[in-house]
């Protein structure tokens, strides 16, 4: 069975400090994992995806197969961060999400 | 050019009585789904169509959900006999083809139905 699990739902860190939103999954074969963000009043989006190694808005995210995890991480917060961020796994057919984690930026 | 669209932004409905959610995918887009996203549940995957027709109905909760593609475009998802506890935001979303990892999912705006 598929599933993601992030176990904070809520995140508050101050600006200018590091970010970790956890993310572990459960997947038999090989996975495709996401992050996915919702700013306010905007339509969720993709933020990033594993396999392209990527860094966006300063996040990376690295799949680790050994703990099952892909934790986003930011080494130094913004304002602008606050949003709720949705990890995501690829299945067969379908995404599986996370339960979400709302991020507070306190300036 | 304009993306997925959904309507009624909100819906305020009494229990017992069916409503219908409508999703406009981006055009060309083959492939759409539908989620429900609740307070405490996250994101929950519903049903996904590719074309008309519609691989995986896992998701659907019971029997009083359903939706339906028309013409490779429109979907529109029907709860019958609401309840309370299908009050929550309806997201739909659609991406260029089928689920496979270069595949980005565009989401739209959500419909948030309250049922009273």
């Amino acid at each position: 069975a598929q599933r993601v699990t992030q176990p904070e739902k809520l995140l508050s860190v101050f600006k200018g400090a590091p970010v970790e939103l956890k993310c572990n999954y459960s997947y038999s074969g090989s996975p495709e994992l996401f992050w996915y963000v919702q700013y306010s009043r905007q339509r969720l989006q993709l933020l990033l995806r594993h396999i392209s190694r990527e860094s966006i808005k300063g996040f990376t995210a690295d799949l680790n197969k050994g703990e099952t995890s892909f934790h986003l991480k930011k080494p130094f917060a913004q304002e602008e961060d606050s949003a709720m961020y949705y990890c995501a796994l690829q299945g067969a057919q379908k995404l599986v999400f996370g339960q979400g984690t709302r991020l507070t930026i306190n300036p | 050019g304009a993306g997925v669209s959904q309507s009624p932004s909100n819906k305020v409905t009494e229990k017992g009585k069916d409503v219908e959610l409508r999703c406009d995918p981006i055009s060309g887009h083959t492939a759409l789904y539908w989620y429900r996203q609740s307070l405490g549940q996250g994101l929950e995957f519903l049903i996904y169509f590719q074309g008309n027709s519609a691989p995986d109905k896992s998701g659907l909760p019971s029997d009083r959900f359903s939706a339906e593609r028309t013409g490779g475009s429109v979907s529109t998802l029907t709860i019958q006999r609401t309840q309370q506890e299908d009050s929550a935001v309806y997201l739909c979303a659609s991406s260029l083809d089928r689920p496979v990892i270069n595949n980005e999912q565009f989401f739209g705006p959500g419909t948030r139905l309250t049922v009273l």
